[in-house]
């Protein structure tokens, strides 16, 4: 079984600052997602990173891949207490596309103070 | 319109019932998804099915059975429901990359 362990847990930072999270694991994956979740509600799919060094932005988030495809981060920038939620990475199991299995991280509750 | 629709919100019951939770998704996706969230925030897998066929029986335990009655369709019916069942149930559905989630079944039991 692959796994995917999120850095930090808890984030609590005052509007305006930026901040890092991670997700890494020991294995390779064919593509990582990232999700965003608010309570009482579902996770919402944010970004697919497929290739290896790949970055993408959405607005003010910032999404990387790892070169070697095990890792991928999430920037923030100027974090808003819009941005406060759960936040989620996912990957297919191997040999899988994203019509298969996904094995999710920890997560990362991140509050934004105003 | 909303994409995965899933019934009841809420649902609190007491040990030993039976109860059940649709769902219902208007994508056209032919995969869905069980997944289950516990009290720590964590998502973790428990049926798949794609266009009606069972394609994934993560080690549930067989009081908790699926059933798609078609592929815009994916039921779950619970038997003899435990306090250790308390968890928000999801319903997601997908094509090629990313799942849509419904908003989830929290379930309670008392």
């Amino acid at each position: 079984t692959q796994l995917l362990e999120q850095s930090p847990q808890f984030l609590s930072i005052q509007e305006g600052e930026n901040l890092t999270v991670y997700c890494n694991s020991s294995s390779v994956f064919s593509s990582l997602q990232w999700y965003r979740q608010e309570p009482g509600e579902g996770p919402v799919l944010l970004v697919t990173v497929v290739t290896g060094g790949e970055v993408k932005k959405l607005k003010r988030l910032t999404f990387q891949f790892g070169d070697a495809r095990k890792d991928s981060s999430l920037h923030i920038t100027a974090a808003q207490p819009g941005d406060t939620g759960l936040y989620l990475c996912a990957g297919p199991d191997a040999g899988g596309t994203s019509y298969g299995k996904l094995t999710f991280g920890q997560g990362t509750i991140l509050t934004v103070h105003p | 319109d909303t994409a995965v629709s899933q019934t009841p919100k809420y649902l609190v019951t007491q040990m030993g019932n039976d109860k059940s939770i649709k769902c219902e998704q208007n994508l056209g996706h032919d995969t869905m998804y069980w997944y289950k969230q516990d009290s720590k925030k964590f998502l973790k897998i428990m049926f798949s099915y794609n266009n009606k066929e069972l394609i994934i029986n993560e080690t549930v335990p067989n009081r908790f059975s699926p059933k798609s009655p078609d592929k815009a369709h994916l039921n779950l019916h619970i038997n003899s429901l435990e306090l250790g069942d308390s968890a928000v149930y999801f319903c997601a559905s997908s094509r090629i990359y990313g799942y849509t989630f419904g908003s989830g079944t929290r379930l309670t039991v008392v």
